[in-house]
C-alpha cells in the first residue's frame, strides 16, 4: 500500500505526559500536512512542511507542539505535557507540489486518535 | 480568513432519493473547491473537485458546481445509495496555498 499511514493509530495517555505521532507521506509527495479532528467538526489545520521546511504554522497552536519533517520524509508530531483538550484525532496528509492551477488536493491518512485522561 | 459553511446534518434519506448538500464558501482570490468523504472506520478522501468558476466537478455519481457569484459548491447526486453512507466535508483551497480550510461535515445515511 503506498498511501498515507500513520502511527500509532491510537494512544490513551496522562495529562502531563508528551506523546509523538508518526506520519509516512506518499513518498512522491513534497507537502506534508497536519490537522486535528474532534468530534463533529471539520479537519482543523495545524501545520504544513514543503519537503523539511516548515512553512506555516497556525496561530492556533499551542507552544507544546511541535512537529518536524528531517530530511523531507517521514514527519513527526509532539504534544508536551498533554491536557484533556489535546484529546482528538490527528490527521496527517500529503500532496505534491502546486503547479500552475494545481488543486492542492490532499491525500489523507486513517488518523491518530489521542486520549489525554 | 477564509471560511466554509456547510448545512447542518444529519441528513437520512431513502435509496434512490435525491441528495444536496449545500456549501457555501468566504475567501480571497479565487479558491480552488474540494469534496471530501469519510466513510465509517477510514480516513478522508478525496471525492471531486473544481479550480475555477463554472466548473463542474464529478464523481461515483456525485456533482457540484463553482458558482462564484453565490460562492457556493452544493453537492448533488440524483440516486443515492446505502453505500453513499458517509461524512461529507466541503473544502477550499487558495490558489497554491499550503492548507485547506475544511466546513465541519455533513453526515449521510440512507436507509433501505
Amino acid at each position: 500500500d503506498t498511501g498515507v499511514s500513520q502511527n500509532p493509530r491510537h494512544k490513551i495517555t496522562k495529562r502531563g505526559q508528551n506523546v509523538t505521532f508518526r506520519c509516512d507521506p506518499i513518498s512522491e509527495h513534497n507537502r506534508l500536512y497536519w490537522y486535528r479532528q474532534t468530534l463533529g467538526q471539520g479537519p482543523e489545520f495545524l501545520t504544513y512542511f514543503q519537503n523539511e521546511a516548515q512553512l506555516e504554522k497556525s496561530r492556533l497552536l499551542s507552544d507544546r507542539f511541535s512537529a518536524e519533517r528531517p530530511k523531507g520524509s517521514f514527519s513527526t508530531l509532539e504534544i508536551q505535557r498533554t491536557e484533556q483538550g489535546d484529546s482528538a484525532m490527528y490527521l496527517c496528509a500529503s500532496s505534491p507540489l502546486p503547479d500552475g492551477f494545481s488543486y492542492n488536493e490532499q491525500f489523507f491518512g486513517p488518523g491518530t486518535r489521542l486520549t489525554v485522561l | 480568513g477564509d471560511s466554509v459553511t456547510q448545512m447542518e446534518g444529519p441528513v437520512t434519506l431513502s435509496e434512490e432519493a435525491f441528495l444536496t448538500i449545500n456549501c457555501t464558501y468566504t475567501a480571497t482570490g479565487y479558491p480552488s473547491l474540494f469534496w471530501y468523504v469519510q466513510y465509517p472506520g477510514e480516513g478522508l478522501q478525496l471525492l471531486l473537485k473544481a479550480t475555477k468558476a463554472d466548473d463542474k466537478g464529478s464523481n461515483k455519481g456525485f456533482e457540484a458546481t463553482y458558482r462564484k457569484e453565490t460562492t457556493s459548491f452544493h453537492l448533488e447526486k440524483g440516486s443515492v445509495q446505502v453505500s453513499d453512507s458517509a461524512v461529507y466535508f466541503c473544502a477550499l483551497s487558495s490558489a497554491n496555498a499550503g492548507k485547506s480550510t475544511f466546513g465541519d461535515g455533513t453526515t449521510l445515511t440512507v436507509k433501505p
